[in-house]
């Protein structure tokens, strides 16, 4: 599975945009960058998701690079409600049926 | 609306007791994940199920055990809990797995073993 590299924690203010890096060299021309998010003690919880272009959606901006080494989650205005553990994933469908495999993720804090 | 719905939120079971977790989905998916994340880890999984046809990571203790009676229900089966498997167990599913599909998480079971 092609790997991908997070920093550990970022802290934001509230009220300012965060972006999120996130590094993927040796993503494949197939493979989908996934983002999710896991809030203390709940389950993790889908993003946003793209394969080239930029994407939009209520809760957040995904940039992409052009060569896809790389892409970036935007937080437009963060919360308090937006402190969680923010992990990147490809998706790609080697090990059959597609499974979805975490790593460590970024831990945002926000400051109030 | 709960889509994915893991009971209990807690469990606590004894060294070496049988235990199960449950989940059940609303969404009517054909895949459904059994996770394990320990404090402060990644979610790791444990083995998926697609429709019927069941999935192991190769690196799942045999002590771990899964059955998918129907396409709504799915439990984890740990049949002489140890020490080490305290953690929460994350439930999930996905329509049918593909990569530009979105995966849907219960609210997770947090078991303790003493």
């Amino acid at each position: 599975d092609a790997k991908t590299t997070q920093p550990n924690s970022m802290e934001s203010n509230e009220e300012e945009p965060v972006h999120l890096p996130c590094n993927h060299s040796t993503i494949s021309g197939t493979d989908y960058i996934h983002w999710y998010r896991q809030l203390p003690s709940q389950g993790p919880e889908y993003v946003i998701h793209g394969l080239t272009s930029n994407v939009n959606n209520r809760m957040a901006s995904l940039a992409i690079a052009e060569d896809r080494k790389s892409s970036t989650l935007i937080l437009h205005r963060a919360t308090l409600r937006d402190a969680a553990v923010y992990y990147c994933i490809l998706r790609d469908d080697s090990g059959g049926y597609q499974k979805v495999t975490f790593g460590i993720g970024t831990k945002l804090q926000v400051i109030p | 609306d709960a889509m994915v719905i893991q009971n209990p939120r807690y469990q606590v079971t004894q060294f070496g007791k049988p235990v199960t977790l449950s989940c059940s989905q609303t969404l009517n998916h054909n895949v459904m994940y059994w996770y394990q994340q320990k404090s402060s880890q990644a979610p790791k999984l444990l083995f998926h199920y697609y429709d019927k046809d069941f999935n192991n990571e190769a690196d799942t203790p045999d002590n771990f055990q899964s059955r998918r009676p129907n396409t709504s229900f799915c439990f984890l089966d740990i049949r002489s809990p140890g020490l080490g498997d305290a953690a929460m167990y994350l439930c999930a599913t996905s329509f049918t797995g593909g990569r530009n599909e979105k995966l849907f998480f219960g609210s997770g079971t947090q078991l303790s073993v003493l």
